[in-house]
């Protein structure tokens, strides 16, 4: 049974590049969050998608966007890189109702 | 801002020697999770409270969620090297449906 999966693990970009970020949810799990972790910090809410449908957005600008396919998976679009989107970025899956979240591994955005 | 705060941001121990980390909100919070994070790793959960004054363990942890819950916290009796890593506490803030993190407190180890 696999966990949550995201691709890449590393990527490099510079200012105002764009990024798509992938995630594969946990088998049996239909919710999609996404959240940013700065070095030293708690991961921040970005948005949550469920039945191929924003349902939640944290504090983050438009420039942050996503989508969730029927098979569940989803992707995290940030445009116009700025310095400060370096970050690890997690993927967690759960229930629809329940807020236990199961992390990927992240992704690390470098942005030079 | 920081709705769910996190104490100590630090905690240097020995191994052996015990360990506590605290979590408080100024609103009411439905539930709180805890989750550990190993260096390099990703958030893991580890528990999940939802009534107010429940306690739960886990071998040498033990879980607090206050009476007013409003605040929780973790205390791992005995530390081990395995204890290394990021503890975070996150929420459910009443009347919202996403969840909030605490900055972590960092756990070191002097074996």
């Amino acid at each position: 049974d696999a966990g949550v999966t995201q691709s890449p693990t590393h990527l490099i970009k510079t200012r105002g590049q764009q990024v798509t970020l992938r995630c594969s949810p946990k088998s049996g799990h239909d919710t999609v969050s996404w959240y940013q972790q700065a070095l030293g910090q708690g991961p921040q809410f970005i948005f949550q998608y469920y039945e191929e449908e924003e349902r939640q957005r944290g504090n983050f600008p438009d420039r942050f966007s996503g989508h969730q396919f029927p098979n569940y998976s989803s992707e995290l679009n940030v445009n116009a890189l700025w310095l400060g989107d370096s970050a690890l970025y997690l993927c967690a899956s759960s229930l629809s109702g329940r807020h236990i979240q199961y992390f990927g591994a992240g992704t690390r955005l470098s942005v030079l | 801002g920081q709705q769910v705060m996190q104490i100590p941001q630090y905690q240097h121990v020995q191994e052996g020697e015990d360990f506590t980390t605290y979590c408080n909100s100024s609103t009411t919070l439905s539930n709180i999770q805890w989750y550990k994070q190993r260096p390099g790793g990703h958030p893991v959960f580890l528990i999940q409270l939802v009534k107010s004054g429940e306690v739960k363990k886990q071998k040498r942890l033990t879980f607090q969620f206050g009476e007013a819950k409003k605040n929780s916290s973790l205390h791992i009796t005995a530390t081990q090297t395995t204890d290394v890593g990021t503890y975070f506490c996150a929420a459910i803030i009443q009347g919202a449906q996403k969840l909030v993190f605490g900055q972590g407190t960092r756990l070191t180890i002097n074996p």
